[in-house]
């Protein structure tokens, strides 16, 4: 597609259950990022994934979040055991990786644990 | 600790008065700066990077300039289309580069 690609756009979960949120990249781009917003809050870096290089997983809250990136294209980030303050806007983008245009970014997908 | 502030929080201009937008940056060592803009329900999409102190960028009515302790996006003429919350970015040399720290941003309204 045209640009990166978000599944779900919104999401309502219970506390307590797992989620999993899709992002599928600009074809080509070998760097994937996924952000957090917060309400009043500035993004939050969670993890990035460049190539086949390890993935830089520095910005994980806790143990209870994961992503993965399947065959250098589509990623999966997976929130087990839920609370109310993972509750945000997962945002997921995507780069040629190295120096240049700043990554483009989806439009996100809006969590809400009730 | 490695740290961008956006001022002001948000900023009211008639159309066609010209402001700026102030992104002060505390990193060890700049990779890039980015300036992204937000609307409502979407993800940020991508305006400038710079890399150096001296440097500037334009498109339309946006100038990104860049010294080595802060950034502004000057909005020249602004039309209503303008309004959106512009988002500033840093990332530091010899981290991550899939890190990019970001500001809370500046709202911007402009009303016609």
């Amino acid at each position: 597609g045209a640009g990166v690609s978000q599944s779900p756009s919104n999401k309502v979960t219970e506390k307590g259950k797992d989620v999993e949120l899709r992002c599928d990249p600009i074809s080509g781009h070998t760097a994937l990022y996924w952000y957090r917003q917060s309400l009043g809050q500035g993004l939050e870096f969670l993890i990035y994934f460049q190539g086949n290089s390890a993935p830089d997983k520095s910005g994980l809250p806790s143990d209870r979040f994961s992503a993965e990136r399947t065959g250098g294209s589509v990623s999966t980030l997976t929130i087990q055991r839920t609370q109310q303050e993972d509750s945000a806007v997962y945002l997921c983008a995507s780069s040629l990786g190295g120096q240049g245009l700043g990554p483009t970014f989806g439009s996100g997908t809006r969590l809400t644990v009730v | 600790e490695d740290q961008v502030t956006q001022s002001p929080e948000a900023l009211r201009l008639q159309e066609g008065e010209s402001s700026s937008l102030n992104c002060s940056y505390t990193v060890s060592g700049l990779r890039g700066l980015f300036w992204y803009r937000q609307d409502p329900g979407k993800g940020p999409e991508f305006l400038f990077t710079l890399y150096s102190a001296g440097e500037e960028k334009e498109k339309e009515r946006l100038k990104a300039t860049l010294t080595k302790k802060e950034s502004f996006l000057h909005i020249t003429a602004p039309k209503p289309e303008d309004s959106a919350t512009y988002l500033c970015a840093v990332q530091a040399r010899g981290g991550s580069q899939g890190n990019l720290i970001f500001g809370k941003g500046t709202k911007l309204s402009v009303k016609p």
